[in-house]
């Protein structure tokens, strides 16, 4: 199975802060990843697409870039709705599998 | 209204069964990969188990295959998980998730874009 491991493991930050989670695979996957923000309590939400294509709805705040194994999400200026975790997903082969997971707490 | 709506959790002993349900509303449900994802107590996300649209394709992680069966009934709209053998590491809340498939700029994407809330598994004696 692909290893996806996501840095930091938490991160705390305040509002207007830009923030940069990475996700590194431990083979190359292309393009084929997703970033996931997930609240106490609720389902996951999905973000990015195909590693950088935003999907709908999701504030142009976020960003993703990667190819092959590195990836990055960035939030451009830190809302407090942004205070959440943060995973990625690799959809290149079976069994998929998440990165372990980006908590964002404020400062 | 899109909508996965997740049941059959519980309190189960170690070695005892249960059936996930999930039912789907207001999407061509028949037309889509579908998706279960687990999330143990204070962990991160696990990819457990998908099948293709009429059922004839499934895959699982290595942790669960041989125990869970993942099933689907287009005539009704649902999604199944049968989950046997349980153990501790098990409990979980269980999601279902629909699989958003194409391809963008020629780069192939498959992804969960639509959630359940998702059902609690407690496994213990």
């Amino acid at each position: 199975a692909i290893q996806m491991t996501q840095s930091p493991s938490s991160l705390s930050a305040s509002v207007g802060d830009r923030v940069t989670i990475t996700c590194r695979a431990s083979q190359g996957i292309r393009n084929e990843l997703g970033w996931y923000q997930q609240k106490p309590g609720k389902a996951p939400k999905l973000l990015i697409y195909a590693a950088s294509s935003l999907q709908s709805g999701v504030p142009s705040r976020f960003s993703g870039s990667g190819s092959g194994t590195d990836f990055t999400l960035t939030i451009s200026s830190l809302q407090p709705e942004d205070f959440a975790s943060y995973y990625c997903l690799q959809d290149y082969n079976y069994p998929r599998t998440f990165g372990q997971g980006t908590k964002v707490e404020i400062k | 209204e899109v909508q996965l709506v997740e049941s059959g959790g519980g309190l189960v002993q170690p070695g005892e069964s249960l059936r996930l349900s999930c039912a789907a509303s207001g999407f061509a449900f028949t037309t889509y990969w579908m998706t279960w994802v687990r999330q143990a107590p204070g962990k991160g996300l696990e990819w457990v188990a998908n099948i293709k649209q009429d059922g004839s394709e499934k895959f699982y992680v290595d942790s669960v295959r041989g125990r869970f069966t993942i099933s689907r009934d287009n005539a009704r709209n649902s999604l199944y998980l049968q989950v046997n053998s349980l153990r501790a590491e098990d409990t979980a809340v269980y999601y279902c998730a629909r699989d958003l498939s194409g391809e963008h700029g020629r780069v192939w994407y498959d992804v969960l874009d639509i959630w359940g809330q998702g059902t609690m598994v407690t496994v213990s004696s």
